[in-house]
């Protein structure tokens, strides 16, 4: 097993730059999540899909980020423009369904992350 | 609301001392409990978890017991190593509503030879 991958693992832009992360969760989970980690913020989640449907944003910043999920395998998020606070480490994370004769979300399998720095 | 809160730190302790960080959560319905590990530059990964009360989760010589009376899920460790020097989040599942995982705030520990 793969594990969650992630890409690129490093991202140096500049302000004004658009910028794609990119995830491929495990095979088989239908829940994926993109988390950010700062100093100052701590881990942050940004926006949860469930069956690839978006289900809970509320966590993305403004209008500069947006998230797609096109199939069970694949996402990314997008910063664009991108700002010198954009700065951080995206993580992307999946889970199997629901936990057996409970309705919570199961174990999340997070990826490498994505250490982005927006100069 | 949902939500989980953990002991602040830093945490500093010798070689083979004995770890406790607290974790407390507040919670509707019958949530799932969880820690969690980052070592430094690295993603999170799961070192235990529990689905109900009075369940006990354990890996690496890590425990910790759901217990739903004083809403707790504290992680303890009898005689912790330098190579267990990380940040630990304890997180909940919850069964309703859009945001169903929360994590708390993360307590770094680092054990000094």
């Amino acid at each position: 097993d793969a594990g969650v991958i992630q890409s690129p693992r490093h991202e140096v832009t500049e302000m004004g730059q658009e910028v794609t992360l990119r995830c491929k969760p495990i095979s088989g989970h239908n829940s994926l999540f993109w988390y950010r980690q700062t100093m100052m913020r701590g881990l942050e989640l940004l926006i949860y899909f469930n069956n690839n449907v978006p289900i809970d944003d509320s966590g993305m910043p403004e209008d500069r980020f947006s998230a797609k999920m096109p199939n069970a395998s694949f996402s990314t998020l997008k910063i664009q423009p991108s700002e010198p606070r954009d700065s951080a480490v995206y993580f992307c994370a999946s889970s199997f369904p629901r936990l057996a004769g409970s309705q919570a979300l199961d174990t999340q399998y997070f990826g490498p992350g994505t250490r982005l720095t927006v100069l | 609301g949902d939500s989980v809160t953990q002991m602040e730190g830093p945490v500093t302790l010798s070689e083979e001392a004995f770890l406790t960080i607290n974790c407390t959560y507040t919670a509707t319905g019958y949530p799932s409990l969880f820690w969690y590990v980052q070592y430094p530059g690295e993603g999170l990964q799961l070192l235990l978890k529990a689905t109900k009360a009075d369940d006990k989760g354990s890996n690496k010589g890590f425990e910790a017991t759901y217990r739903k009376e004083t809403t707790s899920f504290h992680l303890e460790k009898g005689s912790v190593q330098v190579s267990d020097s990380a940040v630990y989040f304890c997180a909940l599942s919850v069964t309703t509503g859009g945001n169903q995982f929360y994590f708390g705030t993360g307590t770094s520990l680092t054990v000094i030879p």
